[in-house]
């Protein structure tokens, strides 16, 4: 059985920094790509970040560039996502995502597993 | 960045009956070379994560009851819920994968009249 579970959230004031994990199993972790979603208060759903196979790739929300970096560790199969000089705007609840999506060429950021997610809220 | 915007807003349906929810794109996420559209649909419950549905538009995702539909190709897409049964209250969001960032419509909140 798929399962993902973030872990790291928690109360951090403006200016901080938090790590979240993203704890995987029950597939091949290093075959797929990953991403991180989040979701503010009664909001929509907000593509963060995105990671290959073996971390050679990264993309970036034009909102994070420059202060979150994802990362992974497929040995320990688990997702990171360093978000530093955090906003009150990156309250949120930050999901991670695996890209289970084959075009028949490469993969899709189509997100057919998600985690329950870990609240991050950003406040003085 | 394409926008994905979803029609309505919110809807309340009558138990057994058929919902409707909307999605247009700005911009066509069709792909000639494979005939694909790189559109897909999810559900989320209160509390929860959200759920794949649907993906190129109009596939079902493993598990995924038959009363849950896809349809629609480059800029117009459409899900339909026949039968409307009262686990399908949440909010529906659709996604387009056709590039980076890939993005979601604003999302649709179906309810039970």
């Amino acid at each position: 059985e798929v399962q993902l579970v973030e872990s790291g959230g928690g109360l951090v004031q403006p200016g901080g920094s938090l790590r979240l994990s993203c704890a995987a199993s029950g597939f091949t972790f290093s075959s797929y790509w990953m991403h991180w979603v989040r979701q503010a208060p009664g909001k929509g759903l907000v593509w963060v970040s995105g990671i290959n196979t073996d971390g050679s790739t990264t993309n970036y929300a034009d909102s994070v560039k420059g202060r979150f970096t994802i990362s992974r560790d497929n040995a320990k199969n688990t997702l990171y996502l360093q978000m530093n000089s955090l906003r009150v705007e990156d309250t949120s609840v930050y999901y991670c995502g695996r890209a289970g999506g084959w075009d028949g060429s490469s993969w899709v950021s189509l997100f057919d597993f998600w985690g329950l997610g870990a609240l991050v809220t950003v406040s003085s | 960045d394409i926008v994905m915007t979803q029609s309505p807003d919110s809807l309340a349906v009558s138990l057994g009956e058929r919902a409707t929810i909307n999605c247009k794109s700005s911009q066509s996420v069709f792909f000639s070379s494979n005939s694909k559209n790189y559109l897909a649909w999810y559900q989320q419950k209160p509390g929860q994560p959200p759920k794949l549905l649907i993906y190129w538009a109009s596939a079902r995702e493993s598990g995924v009851p038959v009363r849950f539909s896809g349809s629609g190709s480059a800029t117009d897409f459409t899900l339909t819920i026949s039968n409307l049964q009262a686990e399908d209250v949440a909010v529906y969001y659709c996604q387009q994968y056709y590039n980076t960032p890939n993005t979601f419509g604003q999302g649709t909140k179906l309810e039970i009249k």
